[in-house]
Parts: structure tokens; sequence; C-alpha cells
């Protein structure tokens, strides 16, 4: 069925260099993808979302590019702080659909 | 400010016992939602509530039920539980049901043995 992936499921970064976090997706009819980090023991938070008529979305400190003709969706986090650290997920929605579809997640780990 | 409140936080269940997840959301949000996690996976959609008085199946509604109500409430019962749902349960809720940001609970921890 379509489904939201990602490539790796453990990113080891430097505190202060910048960390790259890819999904894949197969749906195309979706209207957003999304990003959304999850701490340790807590729920998944909202991050950052990008219209699938964009090719890229700035907020602090994070930027997600999309890739339509490779279906490919990137999360940049710029001077990768200890907060950082979490598992971090892509997500689909359409309006229509009501409801958001997860991917699998990628654990980030910043390295002081 | 309480956003999204779920109890139990952990449960143990023996095979076969049915309980009710509780989710209450302060924020007047029309949709609410419930997913499981499994370790080292992502969130599976069970059941959700576009607005209140209507509910509909997620990728992975067999062996549970929901119940919402009223605006505010939005419940999870499993009937007779199994060691398969053995998981982690997070109850979400979004002002309308295309938002892109969904406001999550804590989470329930719930074992089955």
């Amino acid at each position: 069925g379509e489904s939201v992936g990602l490539h790796l499921p453990t990113l080891s970064v430097q505190e202060g260099d910048n960390s790259i976090i890819n999904c894949a997706y197969s749906n195309s009819a979706s209207d957003y993808f999304i990003w959304y980090k999850q701490e340790s023991g807590k729920g998944p938070q909202f991050i950052i979302d990008i219209r699938s008529n964009m090719d890229k979305r700035q907020g602090q400190r994070v930027t997600v590019l999309l890739n339509k003709t490779v279906k490919h969706l990137s999360l940049q986090i710029a001077a990768t702080q200890p907060g950082d650290s979490a598992v971090y997920f892509c997500a689909e929605n359409r309006a229509a659909g009501n409801k958001l579809t997860f991917g699998g997640g990628t654990r980030v780990l910043v390295k002081p | 400010n309480a956003g999204v409140t779920q109890t139990p936080k952990f449960q143990v269940l023996k095979t076969g016992q049915s309980m009710t997840l509780q989710c209450a959301q302060d924020m007047n949000h029309n949709s609410m939602y419930w997913y499981r996690q499994d370790p080292g996976m992502g969130l599976r959609l069970i059941y959700y509530s576009a607005s209140e008085g209507t509910t509909d199946k997620g990728e992975v509604p067999n062996g549970y039920n929901v119940s919402r109500l009223n605006k505010r409430e939005f419940s999870l019962r499993l009937e007779s539980a199994a060691p398969s749902q053995t998981s982690v349960y997070f109850c979400a809720s979004s002002r309308q049901g295309g938002d892109t940001e969904a406001f999550f609970g804590q989470g329930t921890r719930l074992t089955v043995v």
C-alpha cells in the first residue's frame, strides 16, 4: 500500500554540525509532508510542514526540502544541539483524508 | 494549559482482559486520533474522529473500539486484550481533520501478558 518511509534508522551527529534526515514517500496524492520530533518518553511534536507544490521551506534552524521527481523529503537541522537528540518522523497528509500517515522514524544522536 | 491528557500512563493486562484508555483535550479541537507505536517503529493509526459524533477506522482497527464521548473526550477500548496489543498508545487532536499539526498526549504504555 501507499506509505511513507525513511532511509536511515540512526544518525550520529557532532554537536554544532548540520544534520540531514531523509524520507522516501510513495503517495503522490499527498497535499502536505510534515516532520515530527519525538523525545524519549514523550509524544511526537510538530516541527515543520511543506505543501506538495513547494520545493523548500525554512523554519527556525530547520529546512525541509521536497523533491517530487524522486519522491524524496529531507529535514536539515542547522548547528545541531544536544536538545535535538530525538527520533524524527516524516508524515504525509491529504486534506480530504482527515488523518496523518507516519513513516518509521530516524533516531538522531548528538555527540558533545 | 494541559493540551492532550491520557490516562492511565502505564497498564499491565492479562490476555483476555478488557480496558478503556481515556483521552481528553482542552484546545477545542474538532478532530481526535488514536495511534499505536511499537518498538522502533512509527505510529499507526487505529481510529480517528474527524468531528464530534463521527468515528472512522484507521490502518489497524481490529481488536479495538472507540467512543467520541463529546468534543473533548475520545476513548479507546480493548475488549479482549491480546499480547499483540502490547504497545504504546498515543492520543492526538487537531483543530480540524486536514491540519498538519496534531498535538499528542504523553502516551499509555500497555503490556499484555
